[in-house]
């Protein structure tokens, strides 16, 4: 969806090195989420937002950290990357909690 | 833990045939959702259904939800070659924010 963009498309990193993922949307949408999907499995959630002061633990949130800048910004560290977190990472957002989630086009990151 | 999973895990079919997905889950639910996904592509929403409701359609897409066994199934008619991509279903508790996920059907329908 391209009202969810996504940066960069493709990242190649090595073992405990920080990167930063972002995620952009023009919907107006107040709720953003991080997801991680790695092969042949469903998407795993990382960190929620409402807004720019709300921030949530998902069920996977160890080792990586969020940042909120503003409502259409929505960013994902991870601040010492290791081998494991090599996956496909997702930014959604949606209108309403528990309502359709509209994603972007994904972060294929792999950790050396 | 995963609160839907779908089955069959893989489906192959021949264009024009329909393809049927199931998606069971644990717990009580606010609502089920439907999603696509071309390969390494990003999730397309494609139906939503309250737990109240038994069946909705959208073009060629008919859903139905069976809270008594938790369990629903997504019908895709007369294929085509443009529906091959991976089929999940997630599902929403209650008042909870989160939407959880299956693990997905993957589905390749031959042209």
């Amino acid at each position: 969806d391209a009202d969810v963009t996504q940066t960069p498309r493709n990242r190649i990193t090595k073992t405990g090195k920080r990167i930063m993922l972002e995620c952009s949307q023009t919907k107006g949408h107040d709720r953003m989420y991080w997801y991680r999907q790695d092969p042949g499995l469903g998407l795993r959630l990382i960190y929620y937002s409402f807004d720019v002061k709300d921030i949530n633990k998902g069920e996977i949130s160890d080792g990586y950290s969020v940042s909120r800048q503003a409502q259409a910004k929505f960013s994902l560290s991870l601040e010492s990357a290791i081998p494991n977190q090599t996956a496909l990472y997702f930014c959604a957002t949606s209108d309403v909690w528990g309502g359709t989630q509209y994603f972007g086009p994904g972060t294929r990151l792999l950790v050396l | 833990s995963q609160q839907g999973e779908e089955d069959p895990q893989a489906l192959s079919i021949q264009e024009g045939e329909n393809a049927t997905m199931n998606c069971s889950y644990k717990t009580s639910i606010n609502n089920l959702q439907w999603y696509r996904q071309n390969s390494g592509r990003g999730l397309v929403h494609l139906i939503l259904i309250r737990s109240n409701e038994r069946e909705k359609h959208s073009g060629r897409l008919r859903v139905t939800l069976d809270t008594s066994k938790k369990s629903s199934s997504l019908l895709i008619t007369a294929s085509r070659a443009a529906d091959t991509a991976s089929y999940f279903c997630a599902t929403t508790k209650d008042s909870s924010y989160k939407l959880i996920f299956g693990s997905g059907t993957r589905l390749l329908v031959r042209p």
